[in-house]
């Protein structure tokens, strides 16, 4: 059972426009979540992270809104550049006898057209 | 930002092999993980470390070992290499604070022949 769920594989964007990435999950446990972007044969880079306590957090281009109710967060990068073209995962935690172990969506390769 | 280094970046071998997957971190992080993902997968987590002397299965089964004598390193051992074992080999490392995030290495390409 996928907990984190990344609908679109794929997105196709023109530069200077905005990218939305889109991530559900079904897990109401989960407290904190988390963007990466990888580059094919190189390891993810840490985006941008939320906590269950706020429904958005911005970075430079980078925001990311959460709807609890929804169970659903999302990824806006704005302008997109063609640098940014990588695929993006959503990853989410819930604090448990573990720890804060992460559990990641498919992925959505991001695609922004020059 | 953690850094965090993987050794072999690429690595084609041939069947039976045994393999070691090297990791090491200069940060300090408590903890430790190795995740395994193929193409337009999602990353599987195999192994992972609370600190020194502890080591601890993932989700996703594997063949693989790992030990954690040092902090900052952790590597990953395959006894016998398999072309199933053929995938990318992911490093990640986090501090014990209360959220947690993971940095990555920047993985090592398995292929076995």
């Amino acid at each position: 059972d996928q907990q984190v769920k990344q609908n679109s594989p794929s997105l196709s964007v023109q530069e200077g426009r905005i990218s939305i990435l889109n991530c559900d999950y079904t897990n109401s446990m989960f407290d904190y979540f988390l963007w990466y972007k990888k580059y094919p044969a190189e390891g993810p880079t840490f985006l941008i992270s939320i906590s269950s306590i706020k429904d958005k957090n911005e970075d430079g281009r980078f925001t990311v809104f959460l709807n609890k109710s929804a169970k659903h967060l999302s990824l806006h990068i704005v302008p997109s550049q063609p640098g940014d073209s990588a695929v993006y995962f959503c990853a989410a935690s819930a604090f448990d006898n573990a720890g804060n172990m992460l559990t990641f969506g498919g992925g959505t390769r991001l695609m922004v057209k020059p | 930002e953690a850094d965090i280094y993987q050794t072999p970046r690429y690595l084609v071998i041939g069947t039976g092999k045994k393999i070691t997957l090297e990791c090491s971190q200069t940060m300090g992080h408590d903890k430790m993980y190795w995740y395994q993902q193929d193409p337009g997968m999602e990353l599987h987590l195999i192994h992972y470390s609370y600190g020194v002397n502890s080591t601890e299965k993932g989700d996703l089964s594997s063949e693989s070992t790992v030990s954690r004598i040092r902090t900052e390193h952790f590597p990953l051992t395959l006894e016998s290499a398999r072309p199933s074992h053929t995938s990318q080999y992911l490093c990640a490392s986090s501090d014990s604070g209360a959220t947690d995030t993971q940095y990555f290495g920047p993985g090592t390409r398995l292929t076995v022949l």
